[in-house]
């Protein structure tokens, strides 16, 4: 098995940039794709980000993804931060056949 | 758009049973693999099991394998998830997911999720 880290939390200021991380602890971050779903409190999770960086259907562009070989991670990358951002963020790959979430990072838009 | 409603969650008892159902609408159901994930009060969220279209090929994650059982209809368009022998732990909104293929067709991700059900373990 396999374990994605995320950071607890984040926060930024409206109009800035964030990232946010999901280390995987053991094989290639490459050698799955990594996806990314956003949750707002009281609702059930939607797609961000699928196949490491394609942008779900009416997700704006200020919504980024990529992977980073050298760390063995996946990050996302919100810019011109609105308030309406401000929820939880969880990553998504697979060992294997095997899938696994990361332990979601809350983003704070201050 | 897929819309999937899950029902069937409510109070039981540890050591109790219960079965979940997911109705789908809309997009086709029979051609894509289908997952349960949870969520339990205040944490994340946490894969259950996976089936594929034609229920050949079924997976659990190791918290809930031999206690529970996923299968599916596609003639009524229906997942479900048979849980015996609960516990405390298994305190959670569970969620249906259809997957979508990749572009290359290469895997499948979790793309579209239900509302949910909370089942609630407790005495």
């Amino acid at each position: 098995n396999f374990i994605l880290t995320q950071p607890h939390s984040v926060s930024a200021s409206p109009g800035k940039t964030v990232t946010i991380s999901c280390t995987r602890s053991s094989g290639s971050i490459a050698s799955n794709y990594v996806q990314w779903y956003l949750q707002r409190p009281g609702s059930s999770p939607t797609t961000v980000i699928y196949e490491n960086d394609q942008r779900s259907s009416g997700v704006p562009d200020r919504f980024s993804g990529s992977i980073d070989i050298s760390s063995n991670s996946a990050s996302l990358t919100i810019s011109g931060l609105k308030t309406e951002d401000e929820a939880d963020y969880y990553c998504h790959s697979y060992h294997g056949n095997t899938p696994a979430f990361g332990g979601g990072t809350k983003l704070t838009v201050l | 758009e897929v819309h999937l409603v899950e029902s069937g969650g409510t109070l039981v008892k540890p050591g109790g049973s219960l079965r979940l159902s997911c109705a789908a609408s809309g997009l086709s159901f029979s051609s894509h693999t289908m997952n349960w994930v949870r969520q339990a009060p205040g944490k994340g969220l946490e894969w259950v099991s996976s089936i594929n279209s034609r229920s050949s090929y079924i997976i659990y994650a190791d918290s809930v394998k031999g206690r529970f059982t996923i299968s599916r209809d596609n003639a009524k368009n229906t997942l479900y998830l048979l849980m015996n022998s609960l516990r405390a732990e298994d305190t959670a909104v569970y969620y249906c997911v259809r997957d979508q293929p990749t572009r290359d067709f290469s895997t499948t991700y979790p793309a579209s999720w239900g509302q949910g059900t909370l089942v609630t373990v407790s005495t």
